[in-house]
This record gives C-alpha cells, structure tokens and sequence, in this order.
C-alpha cells in the first residue's frame, strides 16, 4: 500500500494562474481530507470529502477555491487566480470512513506563487 | 472555539536528556488528541493518541483535563527523535465531519 499519494510535490504558478493539487487516498480509503499550512503555522483544516461529496467545506476560502472527490480518480484541490498569500504547503489526509481515526498524510504539496 | 497551543517552536537537548514537548489545549467538548511526528524529508505520521495509552519509540503521552495539557515525554533522547512534533485535537463538526486542529509545531533537535 503505497499510502497518500499527493502530486505535484512542487508547484511553482505566477499570480492569476489556476492550481491544481491532486490526492489519491490510501487503498481502501473512500474519505478524503485537505489541510493548508502556512509557513510558521500549524496544519489547518480545509475541506472533508467523500466519493462524489463535499461534507464540510468550513475551513474553505470562500472565494476562489474549489475541491472535488470524483467517483472515479483522485481528489482535486483547485486554486483560481492565486494570490501570493495561497503560497503554502498543501497537505491531503485520507481515512476509511468518518470515524475511522487516524487520519492518514501525504507528503504535500508545496506551492509556490511568483 | 478550539485551539492548540505549543509554546515551544524549537527544544535542543542533549542525546540521554529527558524530553518533554508541551501541549496545551481549548476546547469545550470531550477532546481526543494526538502527536504526530515529521521526520526530515518524510511525512507526517502518527506517534501516538491519547486513547490508546501507548508508548511508541519510548514516547509517552498522558491527558490532564485538569491542567488541559497532553505532554509528550520521553526519559532518554536519541538522535533519531530529532524532527518536527505537531500536537493534534480531533474535534466533530456541525457538518458530520471530524477536523483535526494543529498547534504549530515543536522542531526537537537532539544534540549528539
């Protein structure tokens, strides 16, 4: 089992450009969950996921930010228009259900905004 | 609202030192929480949660309601701890889902 597999691992996007971070879950994993961290900052909570369904998207900027968990294919973090402020460390965790704990982490990805 | 506290951004000590990183944490529920552990150029994995009561590469950690603190501790330390520590609340949301809060993380260095 490979585990959490996050690509790019670097992202390097000039502002006004479109991000797109991709997350495969843990075989056998079906719950999908995204956390930016911005430098000197803890980890902080974005969006939950399941196949076809966003269940909590409190921890999401309103505006310019997306995410999708298709039935087939890996999660998708999108960043439209990026702003340097977007420039973080993206990390995607997974479980296999909801109460299922821990969370399991990719390795990141670091993007970087021109 | 709920909040994770680590004062410490970095702890140096030396190799067969006692360690202990600090957490303090908020919240108004009934708190399940975690350490998590990234060593240089890998992920960020669990070391333990409190419910589990374990101990993992000599690492303990004990809940204290009273004091709202979930220390790690380790009595002697050894090169191989150096790395990042995030001390984690797991917390529901009105949403159906369970967030994990992050503190900010406490960079051990353990001198040889």
């Amino acid at each position: 089992n490979a585990g959490v597999m996050q690509n790019p691992r670097h992202l390097v996007r000039r502002r006004g450009q479109e991000a797109r971070l991709r997350c495969s879950p843990m075989k056998g994993h079906s719950h999908v969950y995204w956390y930016r961290q911005l430098p000197e900052e803890g980890l902080k909570f974005m969006v939950y996921l399941q196949k076809e369904n966003i269940i909590d998207e409190s921890g999401m900027p309103k505006e310019r930010f997306s995410a999708e968990f298709p039935k087939e294919g890996p999660s998708i973090l999108r960043i439209q228009q990026v702003v340097r402020g977007d420039s973080a460390a993206y990390f995607c965790a997974s479980s296999p259900d909801r109460d299922s704990q821990p969370q399991h982490f990719g390795d990141g990805t670091r993007l970087s905004i021109l | 609202a709920q909040r994770v506290t680590q004062p410490e951004k970095l702890l140096s000590v030396f190799k067969g030192a006692p360690v202990e990183l600090k957490c303090n944490y908020s919240y108004s529920g009934s708190p399940e929480l975690f350490w998590y552990v990234q060593y240089s150029r890998q992920r960020l994995q669990l070391l333990l949660r409190h419910i589990s009561r374990e101990s993992i590469k000599g690492f303990t950690a004990d809940l204290n309601k009273g004091e709202t603190s979930f220390h790690l501790k380790k009595p002697f330390a050894q090169e191989e701890d150096s790395a990042m520590y995030y001390c984690a609340l797991l917390r529901g949301s009105g949403a159906g889902s369970y967030q994990l809060t992050f503190g900010k993380g406490t960079k051990l260095s353990v001198i040889p």
